[in-house]
């Protein structure tokens, strides 16, 4: 079946650590996201791509980075730099509407 | 400053009642506003669109409205059902069209009792 493939679904992190999550997807969109949701609080834009190698910065994109080479991959890096990394970690892609994966939740113990 | 309100953290009805829920905006101009379904622990699906020169859109027991002037989009479930309950987030999207231009609400959470 077409869809967005997320993974860990869990993932604990010491603090100092940077840590990947990854994003695939097989619904050939040229377009993907990443969202950060914490409780109470709409999904806040971290990146997103339009086309193979090219990025940009969405709203909360310090102590984060990404990399396109495939258009099918669009892996997350939560570096040390983010203070608060704690939260639902929500990947997406988009011809129009979005699909959402399933979500990564991330811990910083 | 620009906001997205959507109303009362959680609305609890009766099975068989139509649900109501509210989504309000100040200091936006969106050409399209989306409403979308989570279930918690997963991500949000998507369940309707609807552009600003559209009054109401419907899909089997959802309607939603959508009134600039009030700046409001007003989404109704029908006959509700236990396996509607589910936190719903409305989107607008300023851009027409641009996934990029998504701003979202925080949701509110449904319940549906038996």
């Amino acid at each position: 079946d077409g869809g967005i493939t997320q993974s860990p679904k869990y993932l604990f992190r010491k603090e100092g650590q940077n840590v990947t999550l990854s994003c695939e997807q097989n619904l050939n969109h040229d377009a993907m996201y990443w969202y950060r949701q914490d409780p109470g609080q709409g999904l806040r834009l971290i990146y997103y791509s339009q086309i193979v190698n090219d990025f940009q910065k969405g709203d909360i994109a310090e102590g984060y980075s990404v990399s396109r080479e495939k258009k099918e991959s669009f892996p997350l890096t939560v570096t040390s730099a983010q203070k608060n990394p704690t939260a639902f970690y929500l990947c997406a892609s988009s011809r129009g509407e979005l699909f959402f994966g399933e979500g990564s939740r991330l811990t910083v113990l | 400053s620009q906001k997205i309100e959507q109303n009362s953290e959680a609305l609890n009805i009766q099975e068989g009642k139509t649900a109501t829920l509210t989504c309000n905006y100040t200091n936006y101009s969106p050409a399209y506003l989306q409403w979308y379904r989570q279930d918690p622990g997963r991500g949000p699906v998507f369940l309707l669109l609807i552009r600003e020169n559209e009054k109401e859109k419907r899909k089997e027991r959802l309607k939603v409205t959508f009134d600039t002037t009030l700046k409001q989009s007003l989404f109704h479930i029908t006959a509700s059902q236990p396996a509607d309950s589910a936190t719903y987030l409305c989107a607008l999207d300023e851009a027409g069209g641009s996934a990029r231009q998504l701003t979202f609400g925080s949701g509110t959470q449904l319940t549906v009792l038996p």
